[in-house]
């Protein structure tokens, strides 16, 4: 039983295309989170879900649009790709603040390539 | 802006040796701080956690240091095993945030 998993695990798509990245998570955790590792394998927060509401939003280009339909789901679409967003994309969940929200468990990552 | 730095990009240990992964933050305001380890083609996992109020945690073969007046922290293993090569990322949470911010990691390779 897998805790938190993303599909699809890879993505190549050409630039301009829009396409979603999916996960979900069985650990009954408040709080999900995207995540981005860049080239230089900085890995750097760009939302995060608590119980469907947005309560981080980092600098990310408005064509990255995460939607949290429930709090075990939060899916990332990313409109009009560029090259630039080539990176490893990882989702992660947790506990809720106060609960132990600082133990992320992650999932295994979508390596996206945009040609 | 990197807050949390590992300036070694990888380190080469002999099996049953220590191995030393080292961190640097500069944010006052981190009071919790992480391990995590990540194999290739998996998300990283949760390794070891010390609280800003203690100095050292062990768990097993791990074990953290905290110097809060340095603001550096380190992860030793001791004795080292070949199932432990992988990247170690360094983390921190500031007080009351809900995020981590993660260093650049370290590539561990523990020859056997």
């Amino acid at each position: 039983d897998t805790a938190v998993s993303q599909t699809p695990k890879y993505l190549v798509t050409q630039m301009g295309n829009d396409k979603s990245i999916k996960c979900e998570q069985n650990l009954g955790h408040d709080t999900m989170y995207w995540y981005k590792q860049d080239s230089k394998k900085f890995l750097k927060i760009m939302f995060s879900y608590n119980n469907k509401e947005l309560i981080i939003n980092e600098t990310v280009p408005n064509r990255f649009s995460p939607k949290s339909p429930d709090k075990a789901h939060l899916n990332l679409h990313i409109n009009s790709l560029e090259l630039g967003d080539s990176a490893v994309y990882f989702c992660a969940s947790s506990h809720g603040p106060g609960q132990g929200v600082e133990k992320l468990f992650f999932g295994s990552g979508t390596q996206l390539s945009v040609l | 802006d990197q807050q949390v730095k590992q300036n070694s990009p990888s380190l080469s240990v002999q099996e049953g040796r220590i191995s030393i992964l080292n961190c640097d933050y500069t944010n006052s305001m981190f009071d919790y701080f992480l391990w995590y380890k990540k194999y290739p083609a998996e998300g990283p996992t949760f390794l070891i956690s010390i609280s800003s109020i203690k100095d050292k945690n062990e768990d097993g073969r791990f074990t953290v240091f905290l110097n809060k007046s340095a603001k550096h922290l380190s992860l030793h293993i001791v004795p080292s095993q070949p199932g432990d090569s992988a990247v170690y990322f360094c983390a921190a949470r500031k007080t009351g945030a809900n995020n981590l911010f993660f260093g650049t990691g370290t590539r561990l390779t523990v020859i056997p």
